[in-house]
Order: C-alpha cells, then structure tokens, then sequence
C-alpha cells in the first residue's frame, strides 16, 4: 500500500531536549516536506527536500532541522525544542515539485511543556 | 511573506444543503490545489486546477479558478455527512513551495 508513515503520531516532551519525527514513505518519490497545522493559520511548510542531499527552507524553518540521505526518509529534528514549537506536524511526498499531488502522512501531536 | 485567504472560517450546514467557500490570494497563482482533511488524518487531495477559468468537478465537488488568478472556489453539493473536515487552498510559489490557506472547517449536521 502507498503510504507515508510518521513516528511518533504523539510526543510530550520538555523544553531543551532534543527529539527526532521520521518520515519515510514507499512511493519513490523525489520530493518530501515538513508542514505545522496550528489553529486558525493553516499548514505552514518548515523544510521541504527535491531530492536526496537537496534541502531547503520552507516559511518556519527556525528551530528545526532536516536531512535527505535516503529518497525515502525525511526526518525532523528539533535540536531545542520550545513550547511555541507545541503543533501538528505532518510530512509528505510527491513525484515532482511542491505543486504535484502531495501525499501526507497521519500527523504527529507534539505537546513541549 | 505569502498568504491565501479562506472564507468562511468555519461553516455549520444542515445534511443536504449545498457549500461555498472561496479562497484569495494578493498575488498571481497558475495551478489551484483543493485538500480535504478529515478529523485526525492528514490531508488529501480533491481537485486540482491549471488554468485560469477552469471549472472541475469531482462527484459533488465543483472547483473553478478564477479568472483574475487570484483567487478559487470549491462547491459542494447536497452535503452529507462524511463531508466533515477542513477544507484547505493550495498553490505553488517560487517554484518549488507550496502554500497553504488558513482552512474552512465545515460541520454537517443530519
């Protein structure tokens, strides 16, 4: 089944340690992306990659970081976490760029207190 | 930095009325992305436009792109009610982002 899958889907964690949401989809495709839904502002890109060691800054990339050393996988990491980084994460995928259909995985709650 | 704007924010309808909300955008766009999101899943995508004018259905959901380009509209008919969910706007900027709007959030009652 064509999937992308994320983990953890919910993480409570505490100010200023580190953690890591994977991402990793089956698809083969060349283009993934990290989005925060928070209420009332939508999905907001944080990183998005075009391809394997390709990387670039969404509109909130402060506070995070990503890699691309497998076309499949597409962790985030938040090497300080803050309570403002408190959201809804989700990852997804497509064949070509960011306007093709992009396939989203189930979502990860992050809660930093 | 780039903004598309959803109206309305939330909609409350009885099952079997039909919906309209619109998306705007203070710039240009040349492809329009219509997601649905159901309650605890990730998004999906329903209809896709390219050009300008265009009006596309997918069963009971109608999407146009509008004339000006800056804007779009999704339709949908005869509500029922697994149409709950957020309803989000999409559309491609520098090339390789995607922007999102802020989301209508429809509740379908019986």
């Amino acid at each position: 089944e064509a999937q992308v899958t994320q983990n953890p889907r919910y993480l409570i964690t505490v100010t200023g340690k580190k953690l890591t949401v994977t991402c990793s989809q089956n698809m083969n495709h060349e283009y993934m992306s990290w989005y925060r839904q928070d209420p009332g502002l939508g999905l907001r890109q944080i990183y998005y990659s075009m391809n394997v060691e390709v990387t670039d800054k969404g509109d909130v990339p402060e506070g995070y970081k990503v890699s691309r050393k497998e076309k499949r996988n597409f962790p985030l990491i938040l090497e300080s976490p803050s309570p403002n980084q408190t959201s809804l994460y989700f990852c997804a995928s497509s064949f070509a760029t960011g306007f093709g259909e992009q396939y989203f995985g189930p979502g990860t709650r992050l809660t930093v207190t | 930095g780039q903004q598309l704007n959803q109206s309305p924010q939330s909609m409350f309808i009885q099952e079997g009325e039909d919906v309209s909300m619109n998306c705007t955008s203070s710039s240009i766009f040349n492809t329009w992305l219509w997601y649905k999101q159901d309650p605890g899943e990730g998004p999906v995508l329903l209809i896709a436009l390219y050009k300008a004018g265009e009006l596309t259905s997918n069963g009971r959901l109608t999407a146009q792109f509008g004339i000006t380009r800056k804007d779009s509209f999704l339709n949908i008919s005869a509500s029922i009610p697994s149409d709950v969910g957020i309803y989000f706007c999409a559309g491609p900027y520098n090339t390789d982002k995607l922007i999102f709007g802020t989301g209508t959030r429809l509740q379908v009652f019986p």
